[in-house]
């Protein structure tokens, strides 16, 4: 299985702000098959950002995503308060050299919230 | 305007099996998609179970395989999930979700069921 390490556990940020969010894999995987959702309490994920970088439906252009090697990143150019909730990365893929098929991990969540 | 809702019983007896079912309004179960189920226990991460795609094919989680079953029934535009031999650890919110481009961009609101005799 690829394991997702998601850095910081939790980020304190104030309103206004930008924030960065990381996610690394464990090993070398494509991007087009990495997204990013949003969590607030009491609700389902939202999808923020698929394939790495392309925004979904609906979601504001000040969150952005981007990739280097097997880190992906999370940016929010400038914080607003509906943004404090927790982040998750999600990736769908195959350790090398394992024989169960691709599957869906998602990394352990960074908490942003307000400082 | 998709929208997904879960259902099911709430409290299953450990060794039991789960049972829920996600209905599904404003699109069709036989559209080109997958069809997922993803869990979240009390305070803690999501934890993807399995899919379906509308021919009917499936694919799991590899360490919930042996336990799980996730099928469609075309009659009534539902996905279901049956999960077997449950513990405490299966306690969770449990959603159904639409994917595409390997996301899943359509979420129902969440199931809380709760193992416990």
């Amino acid at each position: 299985e690829i394991v997702l390490t998601q850095s910081p556990g939790t980020l304190s940020l104030s309103p206004g702000e930008r924030a960065t969010l990381s996610c690394r894999a464990s090993q070398s995987v494509s991007s087009i098959y990495l997204a990013w959702y949003q969590q607030r309490p009491g609700q389902a994920p939202r999808l923020l950002i698929y394939g790495a970088s392309s925004r979904a439906t609906g979601i504001p252009d000040r969150f952005s995503g981007s990739v280097s090697g097997t880190d992906f990143n999370l940016t929010i150019s400038r914080l607003e308060p509906e943004d404090f909730a927790v982040y998750y990365c999600q990736l769908y893929g195959q350790q090398y050299g394992s024989s169960p098929p691709p599957m869906y991990t998602f990394g352990q969540g960074t908490k942003l919230e307000i400082k | 305007q998709v929208q997904l809702q879960e259902s099911g019983p709430g409290l299953v007896k450990p060794s039991g099996t789960l049972s829920l079912t996600c209905s599904v309004s404003g699109a069709s179960i036989s559209s080109d998609y997958w069809w997922s189920w993803v869990r979240q226990p009390p305070g803690k991460g999501l934890e993807w179970i399995g899919e379906v795609f509308h021919t009917g094919r499936t694919n799991y989680n590899p360490s919930l395989e042996s336990r799980v079953t996730i099928a469609l029934d075309k009659s009534k535009n539902q996905v279901s999930l049956n999960l077997r031999s449950v513990t405490a650890a299966d306690t969770a919110v449990y959603y159904c979700a639409r994917g595409a481009n390997y996301a899943w961009g359509t979420w129902g609101q969440g199931d809380l069921v709760t193992v416990s005799s």
